[in-house]
């Protein structure tokens, strides 16, 4: 069964203090993993997908990278409007089934 | 580019009525919608998988004959929830697998919070 746990469960920052989140994950061959911005009461906004270990890629303050056993998500520089929960998912590899398992996300919040 | 609707954003429905959700992929097409439900500080919960012109697939645990889905072209999914309880009340959300072979991501509605009174 694919597992996907994200870490810390919430993270404070201050403006300008930059940090990593952290997804570990274990599937039966990996398509692909993605990152998420979820606001409250909002459905998912896609961010990211990596596919495999070694990639990294970056959108603004926001930096993914990937190993075989876990995912970054790094945010330099936050500021207040990037505090939402970051969510992370897996899709495992074979066949037409393009599910997503997805973790509990992260909780972040920016404050000024 | 990529965009997601869902309608309605928000229901309030009588215990036993039904109350059907649309997701409608407004710039894309999808072969391939997903149906999940999110509780308050939870994670997203995948109830199924539903592909154009077939029937949805749907996870173990989720009553088909109690959430229906329909995905009669693509762009359009239903999700119809029959002899709603409280206990159904959630927020529900739609995502869509754009038809391209390369695309692996999928792209979420806004969601529709539900509220089984």
């Amino acid at each position: 069964e694919d597992q996907v746990t994200q870490s810390p469960e919430a993270l404070r920052l201050q403006e300008g203090e930059s940090s990593s989140l952290n997804c570990s994950y274990t599937v039966s061959g990996l398509r692909g993993l993605f990152w998420y911005r979820q606001d409250p009461g909002k459905g998912p906004e896609f961010l990211f997908t990596l596919y495999s270990a070694g990639e990294e890629k970056e959108k603004e303050r926001l930096k993914a990278t990937l190993t075989k056993k876990e995912s970054f998500l790094h945010i330099t520089a936050p500021k207040p409007e990037d505090s939402a929960t970051y969510l992370c998912a897996v899709q495992a590899s074979g066949g037409s089934n393009y599910k997503l398992t997805f973790g509990k996300g992260t909780l972040l919040t920016v404050n000024p | 580019g990529a965009v997601v609707s869902q309608h309605p954003s928000w229901v309030i429905c009588k215990s036993g009525t039904s109350v059907k959700i649309e997701c409608r992929s407004l710039d894309f097409q999808a072969t391939t919608m997903f149906w999940y439900r999110q509780f308050p500080k939870q994670s997203l919960m995948l109830m199924a998988t539903s592909n154009e012109g077939s029937k949805a697939t749907y996870e173990q645990g989720v009553e088909k004959d109690k959430f229906l889905i329909n995905h009669a072209s693509l762009t359009l999914s239903t999700l119809t929830v029959t002899s709603a309880h409280p206990e159904d009340s959630s927020f529900y959300i739609c995502s869509a697998r754009p038809l391209k072979n390369t695309a692996y991501e999928q792209y979420f509605g806004p969601g529709t919070r539900l509220t089984v009174t």
